[in-house]
């Protein structure tokens, strides 16, 4: 069965940078998009931008390019997703979500900006 | 980009009434649109998927419609364990949710 698992929590200072992984079983990775969707704190869903991880191919919303980058292990089935320059503002969970058949979410990851 | 208006952004309701929410495209979208339950504490999913297909697993009391620019997801029957958010999101091009609709019981 599909399972996609995320790294835990991060704690960032402003400025900073965090990388979180999404880790995928059960299907062929390379095979379908890897999304990620963000719910900043009080906010909504926001659909940051997918990777494809057959040919490492992105595309990003247009209110975080320059500041994410989406890559992908293909060899450990894993995608990732960096985001630089944090501010306070990007505090929320992020989520990597695929597409295959049904819509599989991975738990989330809390991140945190905070001096 | 294609922008999608939501509304009403939040509604309360009894448990049995018929809940209605809109999504708007800025152009036209042919059928492509999701639309999503995400509960409080949990993961978002996948409820209504081309504008009308209703994902398994999930009461024949979800429905959505539209085509074109004009969108609605229904409701028919509220029930208690209905309380959510609940987002439209357009996939042609790059995808974008809409604002989100939370939803009450009173």
């Amino acid at each position: 069965q599909v399972q996609v698992v995320q790294s835990g929590a991060e704690v960032k200072k402003p400025g900073a940078s965090v990388k979180v992984s999404c880790k995928t079983s059960g299907y062929m990775f390379t095979a379908y998009y890897v999304h990620w969707v963000r719910q900043a704190s009080g906010q909504g869903l926001e659909w940051m931008g997918r990777i494809y991880p057959n040919s490492g191919g992105t595309d990003y919303a247009r209110k975080f390019q320059g500041r994410v980058i989406m890559t992908r292990d293909t060899s450990i089935n894993t995608a990732y997703m960096e985001v630089s320059r944090l501010r306070s503002d990007d505090t929320g969970v992020y989520y990597c979500v695929v597409y295959n058949d049904k819509d599989f979410w991975g738990q989330g990851t809390l991140v945190t900006v905070s001096s | 980009d294609i922008q999608m208006t939501q509304s009403p952004s939040s509604l309360s309701a009894s448990v049995g009434d018929r809940v209605t929410i809109t999504c708007q495209a800025s152009q036209d979208i042919r059928n492509h649109v999701n639309w999503y339950q995400h509960k409080p504490g949990r993961t978002p999913k996948l409820l209504i998927y081309d504008a009308s297909n209703l994902e398994t697993g999930f009461p024949s009391r979800f429905s959505g419609s539209g085509s074109g620019t004009d969108f609605t997801f229904t409701i028919s029957g509220l029930q208690p364990e209905d309380v959510a958010t609940y987002y439209c999101q357009h996939y042609d091009g790059l995808p974008l949710f809409g604002g989100g609709t939370k939803v009450e019981v009173k």
